[in-house]
């Protein structure tokens, strides 16, 4: 069946830093891809997407590049804020197929 | 835009007990999508509703049900609580026609002693 697996937290990275998430996955067919973020005491938003590989989305400094040879979708941004500290999930949607299927979370700490 | 409202925020139950969820969908979205989020895990799927009609379900027992409502609101309810049903419920509404793109509810935190 479809899954997603994320890299485990927390990740802890001073202001300014380089950020990656890692976040593979194991699916039939070509879904779509998710990164979702959970600031502290929202709900979930959705980041960016991508829907096809070698598609690359982006939002907010944020990208993740769709690499179907190896299955990944790894978030990253050039330089964190204090303000990304937050919860991060990859998550994807197969096709012909509504349900989301979700990684268990990362949690990024930004210090100043 | 006025989001996505679920109510209560937090409720605590009886093992046996059935309990009753809702949640205001984001006005014009005509799909809602209910998860459950167990304590450092990501979201797990519940059920699916479009135009009033159950079209997708996730690996839950049929004490989980839901109702959609003509104006988009929903219900999730769980009859026979069971101690492992405590967990974070979330909604989650949407436009069938763009799938995986979806507005998250705060949540209701529901405990079972």
């Amino acid at each position: 069946g479809n899954s997603v697996t994320q890299m485990e937290g927390p990740v802890t990275l001073s202001e300014e830093a380089f950020l990656t998430i890692n976040c593979t996955y194991t699916a039939t067919g070509y879904p779509s891809l998710f990164w979702y973020v959970q600031y502290p005491g929202e709900g979930l938003q959705l980041l960016l997407k991508a829907t096809k590989a070698d598609d690359k989305g982006s939002n907010k400094g944020f990208e993740a590049t769709y690499r179907k040879e190896t299955t990944s979708f790894h978030l990253e941004k050039g330089s964190v804020q204090v303000s990304d500290s937050a919860v991060y999930f990859c998550a994807l949607r197969g096709g012909g197929n509504y349900q989301l299927i979700w990684g268990a979370g990362t949690k990024l700490i930004i210090k100043p | 835009e006025t989001g996505v409202t679920q109510s209560p925020t937090h409720l605590i139950k009886t093992r046996g007990q059935q309990v009753t969820l809702r949640c205001s969908s984001q006005s014009g979205h005509n799909t809602v999508s209910w998860y459950q989020q167990a304590l450092g895990q990501g979201p797990q799927f519940i059920f699916q509703y479009y135009r009033e009609e159950e079209n997708g379900r996730g690996n839950f027992p049929p004490r989980f049900s839901g109702l959609q409502f003509p104006n988009y609101s929903s219900e999730l309810n769980v009859n026979a609580l069971e101690l492992d049903d405590s967990a974070l419920y979330l909604c989650a509404s949407s436009l069938v026609e763009v799938p995986g793109e979806a507005f998250f509810g705060q949540g209701t935190r529901l405990t079972v002693v």
